[in-house]
């Protein structure tokens, strides 16, 4: 059964710092990856979408890598700032998304 | 707007009562599904729905059921609700459920919180 971890479970920075998010995946299918912030009591926003043929999307100061061989996704905020306070969640799979149980990011201002 | 709606968005009700909480998109999405989110167990699907008329079970189906009788629209029943299934329940939708390559993701509703006394 595919199973998808993110780590860390809780990170706090302060603003300004560079910060890498990591999900990791047991079934190294062919399948897209896609990144998604919920914030508290809200509903999912989708970020970033990698397709299984890609190795890498970015969106402003957001940029998510995907390696298949490793079973690893990496999502890399540049510059962050007290808005992108909310829990970051990866999903992996298509008919059924598997989702890790989310990193909740903290920036100070 | 492009956009996937949920209604309730808050619910509280007792064990035993039927309800149905609707979702409903605008993006003429083949693909549906419901998930529910639970502290410490993350989101879980409960079903989801590949085009008119086809739907099937996901993780978690126990105490729920389905329909989709039209393309816009994917409500989820809880015939006989009980304690148990007090969460948060997400619909979400995308383009076609043979995108394999991935070409699109998928759009989510705000959420419907249920609670069950």
């Amino acid at each position: 059964k595919q199973e998808v971890t993110q780590i860390p479970a809780a990170l706090s920075v302060p603003e300004g710092e560079n910060l890498v998010l990591n999900c990791s995946f047991t079934d190294s299918a062919i399948y897209n990856l896609q990144w998604f912030r919920q914030d508290p009591g809200k509903g999912l926003t989708s970020l970033l979408l990698i397709q299984s043929s890609q190795r890498e999307q970015t969106s402003g100061r957001l940029n998510a890598s995907l390696d298949k061989s490793s079973g690893r996704s990496t999502l890399y905020i540049a510059a962050s700032q007290p808005g992108d306070s909310a829990t970051y969640l990866c999903a992996r799979g298509f008919q059924k998304l598997v989702f890790g149980t989310g990193t909740r990011l903290l920036v100070s201002p | 707007e492009a956009q996937v709606t949920q209604n309730p968005r808050y619910l509280i009700t007792v064990t035993g009562k039927k309800l149905t909480v609707t979702c409903s998109q605008n993006m003429n999405h083949e693909y549906m599904s419901w998930y529910r989110q639970d502290p410490g167990l993350g989101l879980r699907q409960i079903y989801y729905s590949m085009n008119v008329e086809v739907t099937d079970k996901g993780d978690v189906p126990e105490g729920y059921k389905v329909s989709r009788k039209e393309k816009r629209n994917f409500p989820l029943i809880l015939e006989s609700p009980s304690p148990n299934q007090t969460s948060l329940y997400f619909c979400a939708s995308s383009p076609s459920p043979f995108d394999r390559a991935g070409e699109y993701g998928y759009t989510f509703g705000s959420g419907t919180r249920l609670t069950v006394v």
